[in-house]
């Protein structure tokens, strides 16, 4: 079974720290995985997106970094804004196959 | 605006009645997506069309839930006689062709029944 798993639930950081978070799944055979932002009742935003042969992806002062051998991602927040509070969720998708497994998500709350 | 587009935003309906959503994919995205998804989770995969046929349904899609996407453009997400259960915010997504493409969502149908 497809799975992807996130952690931590939540955290609590304050405004101009960074964070990391982490993504670990047992998506098979690996097509990509993508990190998406999602703040409260809105959809989805994509992040970044990464396919087997990339290692990392910076979209601003979000940088995504995949080890497709270990199956895990990071997902590392630069100089934390209050904007950046959302929830951030890991999805990965397999070959051939047109279904997102999505993970819980990471709780991100910046305060000042 | 050129994104996904959901209607209704929000949706409040009392227990038994028939809802239904609409979801209008950006254009030439021939891949739809239904998904929902309840406080603190992630998405949940309810079911998927490439242009108007819809490929898979997912056994969370009791037989009171119903899409279509007539036409291979915008698509519908009927829920007959709701139960508070169904209470969640349904997700719609669209994609190119073609592997390893972005998956655009639109901005969600919250739904509580009451």
């Amino acid at each position: 079974k497809n799975q992807v798993e996130q952690s931590p639930q939540s955290l609590i950081i304050l405004e101009g720290k960074n964070c990391t978070l982490q993504c670990n799944y047992t998506v098979s055979p690996f097509s990509n995985l993508r990190w998406y932002k999602q703040d409260t009742g809105r959809g989805p935003v994509s992040l970044t997106i990464m396919t087997f042969s990339e290692n990392t992806k910076s979209n601003g002062r979000y940088t995504a970094t995949l080890d497709a051998d270990t199956k895990q991602s990071s997902l590392h927040i630069t100089a934390s804004q209050l904007s950046d509070s959302a929830s951030y969720i890991c999805v990965v998708s397999a070959m051939d196959d047109y279904k997102l497994s999505f993970g819980a998500g990471t709780t991100v709350t910046v305060r000042a | 605006d050129t994104g996904v587009s959901q209607d209704p935003r929000h949706k409040i309906t009392k227990r038994g009645q028939n809802v239904t959503f609409r979801c209008d994919p950006i254009s030439e995205h021939n891949r739809l997506y239904w998904y929902r998804q309840t406080l603190g989770q992630g998405p949940e995969f309810l079911t998927y069309f490439q242009n108007e046929a819809q490929l898979e349904k997912s056994r969370l899609l009791s037989d009171r839930f119903s899409a279509e996407r007539p036409k291979g453009s915008f698509s519908t997400l009927e829920i007959q006689r709701t139960e508070q259960g169904d209470s969640a915010m349904y997700l719609c997504a669209s994609s190119p062709p073609g592997a390893s493409t972005e998956a655009f969502f639109g901005q969600g149908t919250r739904l509580t029944v009451v």
